[in-house]
């Protein structure tokens, strides 16, 4: 039972590098998003996929895009790293992306940090 | 906009306790309201849901009740293990925006043997 997979768990980055965070899903599942986790916020959507082909920005999406590369699998980019976007990402996805309804699943995160 | 508010913590609580975590929210429309656990080093998992006023979600022996007149669904269980240690997300998604999970805060219960 794979669920949402997400891969690196763990990346250390010097300011200004890039990385690409990968998620992928084998539920079949329409919808996908991208959340950071920081201490005292809660969950903050950064992206998301209501279908194959779509993406658009949630709340705080800023030095940050995406590529929904197919019905699987959808990546997180970041194209100059800051140590502001130190944070937890959970990749997640959901049968539909009108979640009244349904039920999200999530990734067991990533941990990133930006020296 | 729509937002969460639930009650600080940490809470500790030794095994067998009576668990209490509050959870206040605003929202436009009708929203469904979740709670998700996140055990150390691991992703969210939904909880329970309550999709409509006086609804109770339940599961592993949590409870909440979808409350609309105080707009709260408070988390409760009779008696809380060691297992149970986590962090708890209070969450909604409301009518007026149905791709976006606004989540609390995040309450990290610790239950000591």
């Amino acid at each position: 039972n794979a669920g949402v997979t997400q891969t690196p768990k763990f990346q250390v980055l010097k300011t200004g590098q890039s990385m690409t965070l990968q998620c992928a899903q084998d539920m079949n599942h329409n919808s996908m998003y991208w959340y950071r986790q920081d201490p005292g916020m809660g969950l903050r959507l950064i992206y998301y996929s209501a279908s194959e082909g779509t993406t658009d920005k949630g709340e705080v999406p800023n030095g940050y895009n995406v590529s929904r590369l197919n019905k699987r699998e959808f990546s997180l980019r970041l194209e100059s790293a800051a140590p502001s976007q130190t944070s937890v990402y959970f990749c997640a996805s959901s049968a539909s992306g009108r979640l009244w309804g349904n039920t999200i699943y999530f990734g067991e995160g990533s941990w990133l940090t930006v020296v | 906009g729509d937002s969460v508010t639930q009650m600080e913590g940490p809470v500790t609580l030794s095994e067998e306790a009576f668990l209490t975590i509050n959870c206040t929210y605003t929202a436009t429309g009708y929203p469904s309201l979740f709670w998700y656990v996140q055990y150390p080093g691991e992703g969210l998992q939904l909880l329970l849901k309550a999709t409509k006023a006086d609804d109770k979600g339940s599961n592993k022996g949590f409870e909440a009740t979808y409350r609309k007149e105080t707009t709260s669904f408070h988390l409760e269980k009779g008696s809380v293990q060691v297992s149970d240690s986590a962090v708890y997300f209070c969450a909604l998604i409301s009518g007026g925006s149905n791709y976006k999970l606004t989540f609390g805060k995040g309450t990290l219960l610790t239950v000591n043997p």
